[in-house]
């Protein structure tokens, strides 16, 4: 399958830590890429190749993954990680891209 | 530090041809690294991927989209273009240009998106 599927909506506490999932058959091969994006913006890239973070992402933003699934962990959610957030990998039969449907994450 | 900024019309009209560049600043898209791509976000869903270009002409299209897309590079401009035709109002969505980057392990691989440009919204409208 090519399709990457994650959770429409999750909330967390201000100062929480929440995890966002990813399932898809090619994250065994793939790592899954994370996006953040709030409305009227373009999505930013907070997490890439394993567990890497692009400059200027906090450190509270983590990366794992296990088998078909991947995982975004946020420590300590802050009121302005209130966003959507997207994963992304490849699909390896036909070099197609595909992104999940995306996770509203609320910061109560 | 490296910019994408899209342009075109922001009102297509229904069979009609949308066409778009995505002009890339403060670096070369002559760059062996990379690859340059186009995504769509309908109003209020979410991301879809159209397709890829290298500046070899390489290209990779969303298969759902393959048989109406065309992308395309102008390396003296340090520019590239996506054409879609044949367009309806399921067309319309906010479009993106991005830097699609590519790395790779004994055991596995990894691709992101980055920067995007701001995105531009087209609407196909009559």
């Amino acid at each position: 399958s090519s399709e990457l599927t994650q959770d429409p909506a999750v909330s967390v506490a201000l100062g929480q830590t929440v995890t966002i999932t990813c399932q898809g058959d090619s994250l065994r091969s793939y790592y899954a890429t994370w996006y953040k994006q709030k409305p009227g913006q373009a999505p930013i890239l907070v997490i890439f190749r394993r567990n890497d973070r692009p400059s200027g992402i906090p450190d509270r933003f983590s990366g794992s993954s296990s088998g078909n699934t991947a995982t975004l962990s946020i420590a300590g959610a802050q009121a302005e990680d209130e966003a959507d957030y997207y994963c992304h990998s490849r699909n390896s039969s036909d070099n197609s891209v595909v992104f999940g449907g995306g996770t509203k994450l609320t910061v109560l | 530090q490296l910019q994408l900024q899209e342009s075109g019309p922001g009102l297509v009209k229904p069979s009609e041809t949308l066409s778009l560049n995505c002009r890339v600043s403060g670096g070369s898209i002559n760059r062996a690294n990379y690859y340059w791509a186009w995504i769509r976000q309908p109003p209020g869903k979410g991301l879809e991927w159209i397709g890829n270009i290298h500046y070899t002409g390489d290209t990779y299209f969303n298969p759902s989209l393959k048989s109406r897309v065309t992308i395309s590079g102008d390396t003296s401009k340090n520019q590239f273009s996506l054409r879609l035709t044949s367009v309806t109002a399921a067309d319309t969505a906010v479009y993106y240009c991005a830097r699609l980057d590519f790395w790779s392990s004994e055991t596995k691989e990894a691709n992101w998106f980055a920067p995007w440009g701001q995105g531009t919204l087209v609407t196909v409208s009559s």
